[in-house]
């Protein structure tokens, strides 16, 4: 079975400085990991997708994540936050290879940007 | 950029009553999903449909709940008979043959008293 720990709740930035988002996931079989955001009273929005191409993942607003197997991670960073990155960030994680599209999500973090 | 439409964002129900939740996918998809978020826990998955026909449903998907879609374009999720445990944001999603990214629609919180 999948699994997902966001091992922050909350996390909190100052503008201008480093974000990172912490994620562990367990897959019995190749994992495809994503990274989603969610806005205040808005949908779920993709940041990026790892689907076992290259380990560092670029996705939009400047984010990125690393696939690192022998972790069991897939952090979330951004060299410089914005106040519009504050939101709900959650690492999501699939069994592809399996033939399953169920994603199982994490618990979220909370990301605040402080002016 | 294309959108998934849910209609509606808030919907309030009496315990009991049926509900029917709608989505409108984005048009070259072919696999549907229905997603949950109870206030202050994860989002879980529903169910999948592809082909006109459920490929994967959780624990969770019941006989109180089922999907159809109707035409060429929504998607619905209809609970027979609320229950106050079933308050909670559902999120629809669609995907290509080969898109492991999702696109979810922005929600549609179902309050039920």
């Amino acid at each position: 079975a999948q699994s997902v720990t966001q091992l922050d709740s909350h996390v909190s930035v100052s503008e201008g400085t480093p974000v990172l988002l912490r994620c562990n996931y367990s897959s019995s079989y190749s994992p495809s990991l994503f990274w989603y955001v969610q806005h205040p009273n808005k949908g779920l929005q993709l940041l990026l997708k790892y689907t076992s191409a290259a380990t560092l993942v670029k996705g939009i607003n400047g984010f990125e994540a690393e696939f690192k197997k022998s972790e069991t991670s897939f952090h979330l960073t951004k060299p410089s936050a914005h106040m519009s990155d504050a939101a709900e960030y959650f690492c999501v994680v699939s069994e592809v290879d399996t033939g399953r599209r169920a994603l199982t999500f994490g618990s979220g973090t909370r990301l605040q940007v402080q002016p | 950029e294309p959108e998934v439409t849910q209609t509606p964002s808030h919907q309030v129900t009496q315990m009991g009553q049926e509900v029917i939740l709608r989505c409108v996918p984005i048009s070259n998809h072919l696999y549907f999903y229905w997603y949950r978020q109870i206030l202050g826990q994860k989002v879980e998955f529903l169910v999948s449909f592809y082909n006109n026909e459920i490929s994967e449903k959780s624990e969770i998907f019941d006989d109180q709940f089922s999907v159809e879609r109707p035409d060429g374009s929504n998607f619905t999720l209809k609970i027979r008979s609320t229950k106050l445990e079933d308050s909670a944001m559902y999120f629809c999603a669609s995907s290509g043959m080969t898109d492991y990214g999702y696109t979810f629609g922005s929600g549609t919180r179902l309050t039920v008293v």
